[in-house]
């Protein structure tokens, strides 16, 4: 079935690591963007990139890194430069003007 | 700037019921409108979309939203709830340019008792 497909489901990381969350998509969309969750707060976009190798910040980049190689995946590293990285990680992807299709979501929990 | 508005954090209506989630957008241009519902610990679901044409949306599991860009408010409705509707649902609105990416509301959380 097509669908964008995150890992790990849940992720804990110890203070000062780097993680990083997986997102696959074989939708063939040109488009990918993450979210950040947190209680109350809505959705906040992280990044996003529009086609292979081109990527742009979105409103709270900071302390977050990514890459786009493939059409299909669009990892997200959470670096040791962000200071409250406990929160619901949503991945998504999009063509056109359309929808965007989201996938299950990572939870990550600081130690 | 682009922005939209869920002015109800909790809306509670009895099964059987007809229910409304309201949503208020702020946007230059004509608006691509969203909602979306999120269950615990999953992902966000599309439920509907307003691009173009009639202002009566219909989308999945029986939902429908009106557009009314006098009162710039796209409400989500649905006839009559059921406690499987209980969740959290998103209003979205598309940022301009072409970018693709949405903006989203803070969320309202519906709860359906029987």
């Amino acid at each position: 079935d097509g669908g964008i497909t995150q890992s790990p489901k849940y992720l804990f990381r110890k203070e000062g690591q780097n993680v990083t969350l997986s997102c696959e998509q074989n939708l063939n969309h040109d488009a990918m963007y993450w979210y950040r969750q947190d209680p109350g707060q809505g959705l906040r976009l992280i990044y996003y990139s529009q086609i292979v190798n081109d990527f742009q910040k979105g409103d709270i980049a900071e302390g977050y890194s990514v890459s786009r190689e493939k059409k299909e995946s669009f990892p997200l590293t959470v670096t040791s430069a962000q200071k409250n990285p406990t929160a619901f990680y949503l991945c998504a992807s999009s063509q056109s003007v359309g929808e965007l299709f989201f996938g299950e979501g990572s939870r990550l929990t600081v130690l | 700037a682009q922005s939209v508005a869920q002015p109800e954090d909790q809306v509670n209506v009895a099964e059987g019921n007809p229910l409304t989630v309201k949503c208020t957008y702020s946007v230059s241009g004509n608006p691509y409108l969203f909602w979306y519902v999120q269950y615990p610990n999953r992902g966000l679901q599309f439920l509907l979309k307003y691009i173009t044409g009639d202002n009566l949306v219909k989308g999945s599991y029986g939902f429908e939203a009106e557009f009314n860009k006098s009162q710039t408010s796209f409400h989500l409705k649905k006839p009559s709830a059921l406690v499987s509707d209980s969740a959290l649902y998103f209003c979205a609105v598309r940022d301009i340019g072409n970018t693709g990416k949405l903006i989203f509301g803070q969320g309202t959380t519906l709860q359906v008792k029987p």
